[in-house]
C-alpha cells in the first residue's frame, strides 16, 4: 500500500496568510494526487485533482503542485471561510490511500 | 445536480449486520464507480472498496474483505454496502463517493455498534 504522509497536522495562520500543506507518498504517484476540504459534520469537499487542477467552484487562492512523491496545496490570502481540515489522497494505486488531514485554524 | 442520498444512522449489536445505502441522482448512474470510505477519529479516512455500477464488478481494500459487501441496483440507481459481524470497531461514519477520485460525496451515515 502507498503511504500518504501528510504534514503538519494542524496550522494556525492570520487572515490573509499564505499557507503550505504537504504529502509525501511511499512512492512515485505520478500526479494522481487530489486534495480536500471538510468541514465539522460535513463531508469532504474536492478542491483539486491530478495535483493542480481546480474543480468547478473551487477559489483560484487554492492551489496544489508536486510530482514524483512529493506534492503540496497551498492557500494563499486565507480567510475565515477557509477554517477546515485538508487532506490528500492518491488515486493512482488500490487501495487508495489518504493522508492523515491538516487542521487549519485561524489565529 | 449531482447528488448522493445515505441512508440513516444506525445502531447496532455487536455481532450484527447493517446494510447502507447510497441514492444517487443528476447523473447517469452506470457511468461511475461509487467507492465507500469509513471515517474514524482515530483512523482517519480509509478506503472500503469500489462497486463498477454498470457491471456490478467489485474492488475491496484487503482490511475490509469480508467485513464489507458491496452491490447495487441500476434500476434505481442505488449502491449498498453491507457489513457483517460487527464489533465496536466498525462504529464510524461511512461515506459513498463518486468515482477512483471522490468527486461528490453523500452526506455519511453513521453506524455505532453497542451492546
Amino acid at each position: 500500500d502507498i503511504q500518504m504522509t501528510q504534514s503538519p497536522p494542524s496550522l494556525s495562520a492570520s487572515l490573509g496568510d499564505e499557507v503550505t500543506i504537504t504529502c509525501q507518498a511511499s512512492q512515485d504517484i505520478y500526479k494522481y494526487i487530489t486534495w480536500y476540504q471538510q468541514k465539522p459534520g460535513k463531508p469532504p469537499r474536492l478542491l483539486i485533482r491530478y495535483t493542480s487542477m481546480l474543480e468547478s467552484g473551487t477559489p483560484s487562492r487554492f492551489s496544489g503542485s508536486g510530482s514524483g512523491s512529493d506534492y503540496s496545496f497551498s492557500i494563499s490570502n486565507v480567510e475565515s471561510e477557509d477554517i477546515a481540515s485538508y487532506f490528500c489522497l492518491q488515486y493512482v494505486n488500490l487501495p487508495l490511500t489518504f493522508g492523515s488531514g491538516t487542521k487549519l485554524e485561524i489565529k | 445536480q449531482v447528488q448522493l442520498q445515505q441512508s440513516g444512522a444506525e445502531l447496532a449489536k455487536p455481532g450484527s449486520s447493517v446494510k447502507i445505502s447510497c441514492k444517487a441522482s443528476g447523473y447517469t448512474f452506470n457511468s461511475y464507480y461509487i467507492t465507500w470510505i469509513k471515517e474514524t477519529t482515530g483512523q482517519g479516512l480509509e478506503y472500503i472498496g469500489y462497486i463498477n455500477a454498470r457491471s456490478g464488478g467489485t474492488n475491496h481494500n484487503e482490511k475490509f474483505k469480508g467485513k464489507a459487501t458491496l452491490t447495487e441496483d441500476e434500476s434505481s440507481s442505488t449502491a449498498f454496502m453491507q457489513l457483517s459481524s460487527l464489533t465496536p470497531d466498525d462504529s464510524a461514519v461511512y461515506y459513498c463517493a463518486r468515482d477512483c477520485y471522490f468527486d461528490f460525496w453523500g452526506p455519511g451515515t453513521m453506524v455505532t455498534v453497542s451492546s
